[in-house]
């Protein structure tokens, strides 16, 4: 079974310019989330979706990141403009629903310099 | 404020040896606890996964254990390997909101 397919692997980018993650779940994952992980802490969710609307986004910082997930399937998670705190791996985890265990992507690690 | 906190933050063992990691957590109520292992560049993977009413679980030389009461759970590595090497997270699942309220992790050093 193919698991959570993440791009890119890494990014880096300069502060103030814009950036987009792709996130493809594992196939029939209704719940699909997307966490930030800053170096040495545990992930912190930004998003949670369900199918394609949104569960859970009070964590997201709504002003510079935005996320969708239009067909219920793929998602994007997008900066714009970034600042120099964004630098993080952001993972994106999927689940068949909220109750069951998420595998996790590989994730991808953003640099802003 | 659910919190969950992991001890110690890293811990260096030589091949071949035991150790314990442990988890303490405030969440309440909470639907099931998980110990997951993340290595250096990857997604966190899933280890055990115990809910309220179990005390131990089991997975290969990983084992865990759960008091609801103290709210407290370890994971016991036996026997470790090099490939040991990673961040163990500790994630408690809130009950009703599903929420996952991740540990810090301890990462743990298993040298030759």
């Amino acid at each position: 079974e193919a698991g959570v397919a993440q791009s890119p692997r890494y990014k880096i980018i300069e502060k103030r310019q814009s950036v987009a993650f792709w996130c493809n779940p594992i196939s029939g994952h209704a719940t699909l989330y997307w966490y930030q992980q800053i170096l040495g802490q545990g992930p912190k969710l930004l998003i949670q979706f369900q199918n394609n609307g949104v569960v859970d986004d009070s964590q997201l910082p709504k002003d510079r990141f935005s996320a969708e997930r239009l067909k219920g399937v793929d998602s994007t998670l997008k900066i714009q403009p970034a600042k120099l705190e964004d630098s993080a791996v952001y993972l994106c985890a999927s689940s068949s629903d909220p109750n069951t265990e998420a595998f996790f992507g590989q994730g991808t690690r953003l640099t802003v310099v | 404020k659910n919190q969950v906190e992991q001890s110690p933050q890293s811990l260096i063992i030589l091949e071949g040896k035991n150790c314990t990691l442990q988890c303490n957590y405030t969440v309440s109520p909470f639907s099931n606890l998980r110990w997951y292992k993340q290595d250096t560049g990857r997604g966190p993977v899933s280890l055990t996964i115990m809910t309220f009413s179990e005390n131990t679980k089991s997975n290969g030389r990983y084992t865990a254990t759960l008091d609801a009461d103290t709210k407290q759970s370890s994971l016991h590595i036996t026997a470790s390997q090099l490939s040991d090497s990673a961040s163990y997270i500790c994630v408690v699942i809130g009950a009703g909101t599903y929420k996952y309220i991740f540990g810090t992790g301890t990462r743990l050093k298993v040298l030759a």
